[in-house]
C-alpha cells in the first residue's frame, strides 16, 4: 500500500495563479481532509469528504476548492493564490471519519511570491 | 468549538528521561489522537484512544474522559524521539479534528 500520497512536495507560485494539489489513497478509506499547518497556528481544517461526492468546509476554506469524484481521490484547488496562502499543506485519511486513526501525506510546502 | 491546550509548548530533556506531554481540553470527545511530526517531515499517527491507557513500545498514552486531559508519556527517552507531538481531537460528529499547536521535545545526548 502506497497509503496517503501528495503531490507536488515544493511548489511556488505567483500572486494570482491557479493551481491543484494532488491526494489519493489506496486504502479504501471514506473520510478524506486537508490541512494548512502555519507556524504557531497548529493544524487547521479546510475542506474535508465523508464520501464520493459528499465535502464539506472546515475551518478556513477561502480560496481553495475541493471535490470528490471518486473514493481515492481528493485535489485541493487555490483559485487564485495569494501571500496568505503560503503554508505547509497535508492531506489525510481514515477509514471512517475523525474518530479512526489518521493516515496523513507527507505534505506539499507551498510559497506564494 | 473545542479549546485544546498542550503542555509544555517546548521540553528539552536528557537522554533517557522520562517524558509527560500533556493535553487539555474543553468540550467531551468520544476519541482523542496523538500526533507526531519529525521536523521537515510528515505526521505519524501514534495513538487514538476514547479510555484508559494505551502502549506501544516506550510510548504510553492515557486518557481522563471526566477531566478532560490525556498525557503522552516517553520512558527511557532517545534522541530519535526529538519532535513535535500533537493532540487532535474530533468533534462530536467526527468529522472535524482539532488541533493542538504541538510540544517540540528535543532530546539531547
Amino acid at each position: 500500500n502506497a497509503g496517503v500520497t501528495q503531490t507536488p512536495k515544493f511548489q511556488v507560485l505567483k500572486t494570482g495563479q491557479s493551481m491543484t494539489l494532488q491526494c489519493a489513497q489506496d486504502m479504501n478509506h471514506e473520510y478524506m481532509s486537508w490541512y494548512r499547518q502555519d507556524p504557531g497556528m497548529g493544524l487547521r481544517l479546510i475542506h474535508y469528504s465523508v464520501g464520493a461526492g459528499i465535502t464539506d468546509q472546515g475551518e478556513v476554506p477561502n480560496g481553495y476548492n475541493v471535490s470528490r469524484s471518486t473514493t481515492e481521490d481528493f485535489p485541493l484547488r487555490l483559485l487564485s493564490a495569494a501571500p496568505s496562502q503560503t503554508s505547509v499543506y497535508f492531506c489525510a485519511s481514515s477509514y471512517r471519519r475523525a474518530g479512526n486513526t489518521i493516515y496523513f501525506g507527507e505534505g506539499s510546502w507551498l510559497t506564494v511570491v | 468549538k473545542n479549546e485544546v491546550e498542550q503542555s509544555p509548548q517546548n521540553l528539552t530533556a536528557q537522554e533517557g528521561e522520562f517524558i509527560t506531554i500533556n493535553c487539555s481540553y474543553s468540550v467531551g470527545i468520544s476519541a482523542l489522537h496523538w500526533l507526531q511530526q519529525h521536523p521537515g517531515g510528515g505526521i505519524v499517527s501514534l495513538f487514538m484512544l476514547s479510555s484508559g491507557k494505551k502502549k506501544h513500545g516506550r510510548l504510553i498514552a492515557t486518557i481522563n474522559i471526566q477531566e478532560k486531559h490525556s498525557s503522552l508519556h516517553i520512558t527511557a527517552s532517545h534522541p530519535r524521539d526529538s519532535a513535535v507531538y500533537i493532540c487532535a481531537l474530533p468533534n462530536f460528529g467526527n468529522e472535524k479534528l482539532t488541533f493542538g499547536t504541538g510540544t517540540r521535545l528535543t532530546i539531547i545526548p
